[in-house]
């Protein structure tokens, strides 16, 4: 069974533009979560999708943004690009939205913003 | 949001020694899960912890559900040189899958 797969793995970009991140998650995994990675503030929870409906929000600008679309597959957006938003990453499925459920990493996307 | 505390920050241990690592946190959570990452790479799930008091090993690899739903530990036994890398600690306050991580420990194993 194919693991959780992120495209692209890395990417460049320049202040001011916008980015889009994709998700595919495992195979009949119908939640799927995103976390930013950084050195200085670790594993920071964006957001969660579940039947193509977001569930929960973590505490981040409205300039971050996605959706899940009716295969399970999740797409996030970044906006007007500053500096801080270079980070890994990382998009992760489960089963359900429930407790007691096991969360699946992908590799991730390194975002660089120069 | 939720606190979690992860320690030790790093270690560095001789092959063939044990490990232990725990995290704390300020609220109770129903599930616990602890991960190892490597360089440029996702997280992987090592263990997963539902229940207070539950012991789970996966070979080596060893974790409990604290009695007071606050923390969590991991213990590596005989480590080996390819067990370097940084240990999460992630919990799970109620549905939703959002998850709290720890700040990690990076392990080094010296041969």
């Amino acid at each position: 069974k194919a693991g959780v797969t992120q495209t692209p793995r890395y990417l460049i970009k320049t202040r001011g533009q916008q980015v889009t991140l994709s998700c595919s998650p495992i195979s009949g995994h119908r939640s799927v979560s995103w976390y930013q990675q950084t050195p200085g503030q670790g594993l920071q929870f964006l957001f969660e999708y579940f039947s193509e409906t977001q569930r929960n929000k973590g505490n981040f600008p409205g300039r971050f943004s996605g959706r899940q679309f009716s295969n399970s597959r999740s797409e996030m957006n970044v906006s007007t690009l500053e500096l801080g938003d270079s980070a890994l990453y990382l998009c992760a499925s489960s089963l359900t939205d429930r407790t007691n459920e096991k969360l699946f990493f992908g590799s991730g996307t390194q975002l660089s913003v120069l | 949001g939720q606190q979690l505390n992860q320690s030790p920050q790093s270690m560095f241990i001789q092959e063939g020694e044990d490990v232990s690592m725990n995290c704390t946190s300020s609220s109770i959570f129903n599930t616990w899960l602890w991960y190892k990452q490597d360089p440029g790479e996702g997280p992987v799930l090592l263990i997963a912890l539902y229940k207070a008091g539950e012991l789970t090993s996966n070979g080596r690899l060893t974790a409990q559900f604290g009695i007071t739903r606050k923390d969590s530990f991991l213990n590596i036994s005989a480590s080996i040189p390819s067990d370097v890398g940084i240990y999460f600690c992630a919990g799970q306050v109620d549905t939703g899958n959002q998850f709290y991580f720890g700040t990690g420990t990076s392990l080094t194993v010296i041969p």
